[in-house]
């Protein structure tokens, strides 16, 4: 196990198209996060799971976005209609989440660089 | 609203210098303190953590913080800095609340050079 996992590593869209991103965490990490970082700022919180279930959700994550984690396993990032201001990182994070209680280190993948042109 | 504030965005220093990069938190309860690393073409990396007991924590590299919690500071230090030290660091805070959250919420960010 090599740690967190992100594809693709780089998207270049066209404003108004669809895209997906995916998230492989930590084996046996319950805990899943997606953040977005933009040029000269730290990460942003968009949401995360904990197992299969999306417990909480940004603001920031508008209706054109929507996450997934279907098994409890890798997750997905879709934007849809996507926007210029869409333009940033995009950062998956994974955390061992014991009894609800302690939530220890959050280990965070390479990102995916999402350019709209 | 809980935030997190980094004091300085760009820090030069040469070799062997001594490194203390701020960072300041507004959450009153109990909180998780965490530095991370992000070093040129490289994904975020945890430099150290606070969670609990003696407040002066020592992470990789020989950097180490101390956290104050009546001032809700968590500085980050170093006695003497290296070239390979170069990156970007950033202060990250969770609020401990029962069954909810862990999300990180971070500060903008300190990117430091180090000249040879």
């Amino acid at each position: 196990d090599t740690g967190v996992s992100q594809d693709p590593r780089h998207k270049i869209t066209k404003r108004g198209q669809n895209v997906t991103f995916r998230c492989d965490p930590i084996s046996e990490h319950n805990r899943l996060y997606w953040y977005r970082q933009t040029l000269g700022q730290g990460p942003e919180f968009l949401t995360y799971f904990q197992n299969e279930a999306q417990l909480e959700k940004s603001r920031l994550l508008s209706d054109r976005f929507s996450a997934e984690r279907p098994k409890g396993s890798f997750s997905t990032l879709e934007i849809q209609r996507t926007e210029q201001g869409d333009s940033a990182m995009y950062l998956c994070a994974s955390s061992l989440d014991i009894l609800g209680r302690i939530s220890y280190e959050q280990y965070f993948g390479p990102g995916t660089r999402l350019t709209v042109t | 609203a809980q935030s997190v504030s980094q004091h300085n965005h760009h820090v030069i220093l040469s070799e062997a210098a001594s490194l203390e990069l701020g960072c300041n938190y507004s959450y009153g309860g109990t909180v998780n303190l965490f530095w991370y690393v992000q070093y040129p073409g490289q994904h975020l990396q945890l430099l150290l953590k606070y969670f609990s007991g003696d407040p002066l924590v020592k992470g990789i590299k020989g950097f180490e913080a101390e956290f104050i919690k009546s001032k809700f500071s968590f500085n980050l230090r170093k006695p003497s800095v290296q070239w390979s030290d170069t990156a970007e660091y950033f202060c990250a805070v969770k609020k401990l609340v029962y069954n909810q959250g862990g999300k990180l919420i971070f500060g903008q960010g300190t990117e430091l050079s180090v000249k040879p």
